[in-house]
Order: structure tokens, then C-alpha cells, then sequence
């Protein structure tokens, strides 16, 4: 089955710049979306189709890929920003979606 | 303002049953399929499986881990789906969330999911 690869932990300090990346066989022929989940809370949608952000995400969140690794890229960090980040694609051959394990953001 | 509500959760003794309720407002439930997902304690997201709209025949798929116990189904004229639980085991407790499935409408297929209900908690103890 299809396997998605994250960092478990990324740290960054205010203001900075994180990249979570997301590793997958061929994942330059497949969508990636990417999901904050904040503490206590349910997951949100930040990034879908691999670069696209939804209604109401800030523009600091960014998506992108290259060769077998899809990134997301926050700029100018905040502290409300620490919370575990998902990305996820969809396995056609199975008609089942695959996440990765997650990454926890930490702001220093 | 769409939105997804999760109801049913609560504590059940294992080999029990318990049914889950995701009700939606704000949008044209009936157009849209459902996704369930859990969460263990500490652990990552667990795909359990969704239900297509009607257009598609409500066709259902599910984790292998949950298939043999596990029941999605949707009552669109009451704006809700259902996750029937079977058989539970302590390994089931989790909070329980439901989502809509975003289609890419090129290509007719589900991509990704949002929004997420607020989950309910299900904890399976003696």
C-alpha cells in the first residue's frame, strides 16, 4: 500500500520559516492536501491540490512539490501556528485516502 | 456557515454497539459524500471510511481494520449520516469525526476532506 513520510517533529522560532515535507513514491503524480490540527481541536483543511489554499487560510501557508516530496512551507511563523500538520493524497487503486504520520510544529 | 455535528459518543462496555450521528447545516447535504475518521489518544488521524451521495448510490468504503464491524449509512432528509459501531473492543476508544469529501469535479473523484465536525468521544471500558 501507498505510505506517506513526515518528520514527526519540526521546530521553528517566531517569525521564521517552516517546511514540513511529505515523501511518497511517484507523489508528483498524485494531489496532496495538507491539515493543521491544533490541539484539542478537529483538523482543518490548509492546503489542497498540492498549492491551493481554502477560504480563510492566511497567505503565509504555501504548498508545493518536487520529485517525491511535497512541502509545506510557512512563513513568518506564529505562535498560534504550533499544532500537528497531515498531508494526504488519495490511492486510486484502492479508492482509499493515505495520510502521512503527522508532524509536530513547535514554536520555540 | 457550513457545518458538521457529531452526537453519540460516550463510554460503552466492549462487544457493545453504538451508533454515531453527523448532522450538517449550511449546505445541500445530499450533494455531498461523508467521511468518518478517528482518533486514538495521542495517535494520528485513522481513515475509517465514507459514504458517496445518491447520484453514486451511496456506495460505501471502509478501512480494512473496521470493515468486518464498522457501518456508514445517511438519512439525507434528515441531513445526517451514521456510523454504526459493532462488536467494540478497548483498541475502538477514540474520538470519532465526520467530514464532508471534496470531489476534484474534472476527474469525478474524492480528494480531500473538509469541513471536520468537532468529533465525539467514544471510550470502550468495562
Amino acid at each position: 500500500s501507498y505510505v506517506l513520510t513526515q518528520p514527526p517533529s519540526v521546530s521553528v522560532a517566531p517569525g521564521k520559516t517552516a517546511r514540513i515535507s511529505c515523501g511518497g513514491n511517484n507523489i508528483g503524480s498524485k494531489s496532496v492536501h495538507w491539515y493543521q490540527q491544533k490541539a484539542g481541536q478537529a483538523p482543518v483543511l490548509v492546503i489542497y491540490f498540492d498549492k491551493d489554499r481554502p477560504s480563510g487560510i492566511p497567505e503565509r501557508f504555501s504548498g508545493s512539490k518536487s520529485g517525491n516530496t511535497a512541502t509545506l512551507t510557512l512563513i513568518r511563523v506564529e505562535a498560534g501556528d504550533e499544532a500537528d500538520y497531515y498531508c494526504q493524497v488519495w490511492d486510486r487503486s484502492r479508492d482509499h485516502p493515505v495520510f502521512g504520520g503527522g508532524t509536530k510544529l513547535t514554536v520555540l | 456557515e457550513v457545518q458538521l455535528v457529531e452526537s453519540g459518543g460516550g463510554l460503552v462496555k466492549p462487544g457493545r454497539s453504538l451508533r454515531l450521528s453527523c448532522t450538517g447545516s449550511g449546505f445541500t447535504f445530499g450533494d455531498n459524500a461523508v467521511s468518518w475518521f478517528r482518533q486514538a489518544p495521542g495517535k494520528g488521524l485513522e481513515w475509517v471510511g465514507f459514504i458517496r451521495s445518491k447520484i453514486y448510490g451511496e456506495t460505501t468504503e471502509y478501512a480494512a481494520s473496521v470493515e468486518d464491524r464498522f457501518t456508514i449509512s445517511r438519512d439525507d432528509y434528515k441531513r445526517s449520516a451514521y456510523l454504526q459501531l459493532k462488536s467494540l473492543k478497548t483498541e475502538d476508544t477514540a474520538v470519532y469525526y465526520c467530514t464532508l469529501v471534496g470531489y476534484d469535479f474534472l476527474t469525478n473523484h474524492p480528494n480531500w476532506f473538509a469541513p471536520w465536525g468537532q468529533g465525539t468521544l467514544v471510550t470502550v471500558s468495562s
